[in-house]
């Protein structure tokens, strides 16, 4: 258990519809990450939080939000699905100051979504 | 803008042998970090190994070490005597301290170890 925790693991929706994934990060973390990986595809950078608030935006469609709230957790909102959307949603946490340098991310087991 | 590049999407390597993975990066800044994980069949990210740019050391981790080349902007990964349980993808990252203060992964080598 990495600490960082994800639900659901498994979701399955259908084109048109909208999904909200969550993420708890690692007690004591404050910076929140949400990452895309595709099918055999590397990770692509979504978007980060930090202590409630976005602190930098990545490749992250219109389509999709997300947020932090005040107990650290955050939400990621896809919504319009479509078929492409399928992928590993990573969530990763990381502490201020040295933590992300340091240690790098501690990530939680992922949601896999599938659109169908 | 950072880029990090992993020109060997597959590689395969016999049980107790040793194998090396490659990467390289882009970064115009001075102060980063650079970073492999592991993904195994279970999908897990799992830290394997970092590096400070400012350190001139190369770091180990057990079997794991690295070849860090700060002047070609290289970051190899090497495995000694592999295990079954290497099985898996492995992403180099880099992490920049300036303002895009997030980890960019590159493409990945899906490295099996062979019986």
């Amino acid at each position: 258990d990495s600490g960082v925790t994800q639900t659901p693991k498994h979701l399955i929706t259908a084109t048109g519809q909208r999904v909200t994934l969550r993420c708890s990060p690692r007690s004591g973390d404050l910076s929140v990450y949400w990452y895309q990986q595709s099918l055999d595809q590397g990770l692509q950078f979504l978007i980060q939080y930090y202590n409630g608030e976005e602190r930098a935006k990545g490749n992250i469609l219109e389509r999709f939000s997300a947020q932090q709230f005040p107990d650290l957790h955050s939400e990621l909102n896809l919504s319009s699905l479509e078929l492409g959307d399928s992928a590993l949603y990573f969530c990763a946490s990381s502490g201020g100051g040295q933590g992300p340098r340091i240690g790098g991310y501690t990530f939680g087991s992922g949601t896999r979504l599938t659109v169908v | 803008a950072q880029t990090v590049t992993q020109s060997q999407p597959e590689m395969s390597v016999q049980e107790a042998e040793t194998v090396t993975l490659s990467c390289t990066y882009d970064t115009s800044e001075n102060n980063y970090y650079l970073f492999w994980y592991k993904q195994p069949p279970s999908r897990q990210m799992i830290l394997v190994i970092r590096q400070e740019a400012y350190k001139q050391q190369n770091a180990t981790e057990n079997r794991f070490s690295v070849n860090f080349q700060k002047a070609a902007k290289s970051f190899s990964l090497k495995i000694s005597d592999s295990q079954l349980g290497d099985t898996a993808m492995y992403f180099c990252a880099s992490y920049l301290s300036g303002s895009a203060r997030q980890l960019t992964f590159g493409s990945g080598t899906q490295l099996t170890v062979l019986p």
